[in-house]
């Protein structure tokens, strides 16, 4: 299985500063994706992370609010930018597990609150 | 349309009791898995149990199993012998696309609404 650690942990940031999120993979992943969970709710899909390429972006979120990057097959980073209240929610980053079992490995998330 | 539903928003159950929740799903691709994550009040989420759209048999990981009924669409999810740490948000998800021989699969992870359950002592 992957491990998958994120920094920060959490933050708290002022109205529109941005901040960027990092997930580190402790092996090669094909597909890296990163979710948002939104106080109360389920996770939703920002977009996937794909090595070598732009982001693919989920309807609703674009790239100048999300950009994403993705330099290797163990790294990427997400930017929440010009950030507002609504943007308070936890950010996950995730990878593909491995060829057996199809399963998506999370990283612990981040919590952001936006004040 | 929803393509997961969980139609339990709470549930709960007695310590060493079992606790079923449901998960409904809505795919026309033959191929997909079925997927159920805990989730902690600490935020992290942790992978519990598997099943694919092929497999005969219901998925079993320790205290956790998977109630596959194929023609009903529902991946319910059986925790038996509840303890105090399972008292959690749990998610059902699904994955659709092209699962091959070794298990590979490239679709996006789609969550329900998840279930908040605590168990009582």
């Amino acid at each position: 299985s992957a491990v998958i650690s994120q920094k920060p942990s959490r933050d708290i940031c002022q109205r529109g500063t941005s901040l960027t999120i990092q997930c580190q993979v402790d092996s090669q992943v094909t597909m890296m994706f990163w979710y948002r969970q939104q106080p109360g709710q389920s996770l939703t899909l920002i977009a996937t992370a794909n090595q070598g390429s732009e982001a693919t972006y989920e309807s609703g979120f674009v790239i100048d609010k999300f950009p994403i990057s993705r330099p290797n097959l163990t790294f990427s980073t997400l930017t929440v930018s010009n950030m507002s209240p609504e943007d308070s929610s936890i950010y996950l980053c995730s990878a593909d597990g491995g060829p057996i079992y199809n399963e998506q490995f999370f990283g612990p998330g981040t919590r952001l609150t936006v004040l | 349309a929803q393509k997961i539903t969980q139609t339990q928003p709470g549930m709960f159950v007695q310590e060493k009791e079992a606790v079923t929740l449901d998960c409904t799903y809505d795919t026309s691709d033959p191929s997909y898995g079925l997927f159920w994550y805990k989730q902690p009040s600490s935020g992290e989420m942790i992978f519990l149990i598997y099943q694919g759209s092929y497999d005969q048999q219901n998925a079993t990981e320790g205290r956790y199993s998977l109630n596959f009924q194929k023609a009903r669409k529902s991946a319910n999810l059986v925790i038996s012998a509840s303890q105090l740490g399972d008292s959690a948000m749990y998610f059902c998800a699904m994955r659709e696309g092209f699962t091959n021989a070794g298990g590979t699969s490239y679709g996006k992870l789609t969550f329900g609404q998840g279930t908040i359950l605590t168990v009582h002592p």
